[in-house]
């Protein structure tokens, strides 16, 4: 099976702008998780949609919000880009079995620069 | 809350020199643990997980419920083995839907 992408792979952008990133999850996997990793936070998680919905979210504020289809590709969106927004962004899908956590598969990324 | 800590940033060992990368975590219900690893140029990727307590690649973790504690150990290290290692945990119930909270890594570097 193919595995997750993310596109674009960069992003140029200046403060004040929005950008929209895409994952697309592997074949059959309908939960699909975002993560912002930077060199001094690390990993921190943003959001997981499942079927559409927004089930859990991070301590992130309202300018980052996400989406999800129902061919389960998941859209995640930052309005009004600060400086402290520049990350490498990523996405990770898994399966969801019933009454285990499962294997969170992660893409490639895209990293965002601000300007 | 739910906290993962790496205490170790950087680690260098020899091959053929064990490796213990340690991980301990905070967390009031019952966890689950994972070793995810990036090689250079490469995705996250997962090594290993508690529950399926398997050795990939040669490495083992075992949990320590008692000292909160899931150290990732291998008793002969290889070159392909430097690489990034995150810790992580996920936790029970809905506030934990698709999260994994990560510690902050611990880069790998096996000498020849």
């Amino acid at each position: 099976k193919a595995g997750v992408t993310q596109t674009p792979r960069y992003l140029i952008k200046t403060r004040g702008q929005q950008v929209t990133l895409s994952c697309s999850p592997i074949s059959g996997h309908r939960s699909v998780s975002w993560y912002q990793q930077t060199p001094g936070q690390g990993l921190q998680f943003l959001f997981e949609y499942f079927s559409e919905t927004q089930r859990n979210k991070g301590n992130f504020p309202g300018r980052f919000s996400g989406r999800q289809f129902s061919n389960s590709r998941s859209e995640m969106n930052v309005s009004t880009l600060e400086l402290g927004d520049s990350a490498l962004y990523l996405c990770a899908s898994s399966l969801l079995v019933a009454g285990s956590t499962d294997t969170q598969y992660f893409g490639p990324g895209t990293r965002l620069t601000v300007l | 809350a739910q906290r993962v800590t790496q205490p170790e940033k950087l680690l260098s060992v020899f091959k053929g020199a064990p490796v213990e990368l340690k991980c301990n975590y905070s967390y009031s219900g019952s966890p689950e643990l994972f070793w995810y690893v990036q090689y250079s140029r490469q995705r996250l990727q997962l090594l290993l997980r508690h529950i399926s307590r398997e050795s990939i690649k040669g490495f083992t973790a075992d949990l320590n419920k008692g000292e909160t504690s899931f150290h990732l150990k291998k008793p002969f290290a290889q070159e392909e083995d430097s690489a990034m290692y995150y810790c992580a945990l996920s936790g029970a119930g809905g506030t934990s839907y698709g999260k994994l909270t990560f510690g902050q890594g611990t880069i790998l570097t096996v000498h020849p």
